[in-house]
């Protein structure tokens, strides 16, 4: 089995513009979760999708928004770069969680992205 | 609030020798809690989870993990530590967001290093 794609897998953005990223989850996985991963805040959930429902949200402003296919693809979209989002994001599919039945996730080998 | 804290930053171990990283977790109700490792420029892979029942879990590559529920601690180890086994590991706990859903709370890491 396929696992977890993430396009582009580096990318050099200027403050001020938007970036769009790409994640393609295994295959019959239809949830999919978006981190930022930096030096000094760790891994930071961004929002989880099932669906092409929106399931979780984490504390970034609104300029990071995402949204999932029907064919359980997914893309995070970050508008009005600022210097600070420079970081690693990694997508990760999983099948459903649920109360009783955690699931893991599997992780993409995430997009670099650098605002200069 | 959920929460997980992994204490030590850099762990060094020399070669054969046992090795542990340390977790501890705050939540309410039924801890779910996960060990994923990451590997230089790549994603997060999973290692292991405790959902119930033994609280001694085995994963993958050699490494099980300790579940203590009087001592709020989710420990990762491994008998005899490899070169390989050199990386950046991270506890999760499942934790009940805003949403009302559960999601992945990461700790911020510990870098083991294993020496030869």
């Amino acid at each position: 089995k396929a696992g977890v794609t993430q396009t582009p897998r580096y990318l050099i953005k200027t403050r001020g513009q938007q970036v769009t990223l790409s994640c393609s989850p295994i295959s019959g996985h239809r949830s999919v979760s978006w981190y930022q991963q930096t030096p000094g805040q760790g891994l930071q959930f961004l929002f989880e999708y099932f669906s092409e429902t929106q399931r979780n949200k984490g504390n970034f402003p609104g300029r990071f928004s995402g949204r999932q296919f029907s064919n359980s693809r997914s893309e995070m979209n970050v508008s009005t770069l600022e210097l600070g989002d420079s970081a690693l994001y990694l997508c990760a599919s999983s099948l459903l969680n649920t109360r009783t039945s955690p699931a893991e996730q599997y992780f993409g080998p995430g997009t670099r992205l650098t605002v200069t | 609030a959920q929460s997980v804290a992994q204490p030590e930053d850099q762990v060094n171990v020399a070669e054969g020798n046992p090795l542990t990283v340390k977790c501890t977790y705050s939540v309410s109700g039924n801890p779910y809690l996960f060990w994923y490792v990451q590997y230089p420029n790549r994603g997060l892979q999973f290692l292991l989870k405790y959902i119930t029942g033994d609280n001694l879990v085995k994963g993958s590559y050699g490494f099980e993990a300790e579940f203590n529920k009087s001592q709020t601690s989710f420990h990762l180890k491994k008998p005899s530590a490899l070169v390989s086994d050199s990386a950046l590991y991270f506890c999760a706990v499942r934790a009940i967001s805003n949403f009302g859903n559960e999601k992945l709370t990461f700790g911020t890491g510990t870098r083991l290093t294993i020496i030869p």
